[in-house]
C-alpha cells in the first residue's frame, strides 16, 4: 500500500468514547490527508496537513481532531462529538502539490464500527 | 455547490472485453484529474492522471480521456481482466482551491465475468 500504514484494521468502540485512529508513513511525504468513506460512497475530506505543526479543516471535520507532530505520523481521533462515527477511514499522503498535480498515495484503511 | 459525479454506478463486462468507466464534472475551472481503482476492503489505488491541457493520455492497458467542451471524463480499459474488478472513482482537483483538495465522484462498481 504505497509506505503508508494504518492501524488497527478493525475497531469497535462503544458510544460516548473516543478512539484515534495511526496513519504512517514512509515515503517521506510533507502532506498527509484523512478521508472518510461510506457504503456506496466516494471519499469525503476530513483533515489535511501540508507540513508539520500544520493542518487544516476539510469538508466534514466536525467530531474529529489530528496532530501532526512528526513529519511521518498522522493521527485521527474520532470524538463522542461525532454522532455517526461507522466508517471505513482512509488516510493518504503526497508530495505538496505543484502546478495542480496532486497524486494521492492511500494506506490500507480502518473500518471503525461504533456498538 | 460544484461536484464530480458518475453516469453509470455498476458496470458488468465479459472478461476480454474493452471497458468504458465515464465521468461527469460541472467545475470548468478544475485543471487535473485522476483515476482511481479501489478493491474490496482496500484503499484507493492511482491508475492514471491527466491535466485539463491534454485530451487523452495513456497507460498500461488503460487510456483516460479528457473532453473539456462537455466537461466529462473517461477511462477505457482494454482486454478487461475478472483482476480489474473494482469501484472506480474520478477525481478533480479544481483551480484555486487548497492544495489537496481532491474532490471525488461516487464511483463506479466494475464487474468482470470470466
Amino acid at each position: 500500500d504505497g509506505g503508508i500504514t494504518q492501524s488497527p484494521k478493525y475497531l469497535f468502540r462503544k458510544e460516548g468514547q473516543n478512539v484515534t485512529l495511526s496513519c504512517e508513513q514512509n515515503l517521506n511525504h510533507d502532506a498527509m490527508y484523512w478521508y472518510r468513506q461510506d457504503p456506496g460512497q466516494g471519499l469525503r475530506l476530513i483533515y489535511y496537513s501540508q507540513i508539520v505543526n500544520d493542518f487544516q479543516k476539510g469538508d466534514i471535520a466536525e467530531g474529529y481532531s489530528v496532530s501532526r507532530e512528526k513529519k511521518e505520523s498522522f493521527p485521527l481521533t474520532v470524538t463522542s462529538a461525532q454522532k455517526n462515527p461507522t466508517a471505513f477511514y482512509l488516510c493518504a499522503s503526497s508530495i505538496v502539490p505543484l502546478a495542480g498535480r496532486n497524486e494521492q498515495f492511500f494506506g490500507p484503511g480502518t473500518r471503525l464500527t461504533v456498538l | 455547490g460544484e461536484s464530480v459525479g458518475l453516469h453509470l454506478p455498476t458496470l458488468s463486462v465479459q472478461e476480454g472485453d474493452n471497458s468504458i468507466i465515464n465521468c461527469a464534472y460541472s467545475n470548468s475551472a478544475s485543471d487535473y484529474f485522476i483515476w482511481y481503482k479501489q478493491e474490496s476492503g482496500k484503499g484507493p489505488q492511482f491508475i492514471i492522471d491527466i491535466r485539463s491541457n491534454m485530451d487523452k493520455r495513456q497507460g498500461q492497458r488503460v487510456t483516460v480521456l479528457l473532453n473539456k467542451t462537455v466537461k466529462h471524463l473517461s477511462l477505457q480499459i482494454a482486454a478487461t481482466q475478472p483482476g480489474d474488478s473494482a469501484v472506480y472513482f474520478c477525481a478533480e482537483v479544481p483551480t484555486g482551491t487548497s492544495y489537496g483538495k481532491l474532490t471525488f465522484g461516487q464511483g463506479t462498481i466494475l464487474t468482470v465475468h470470466p
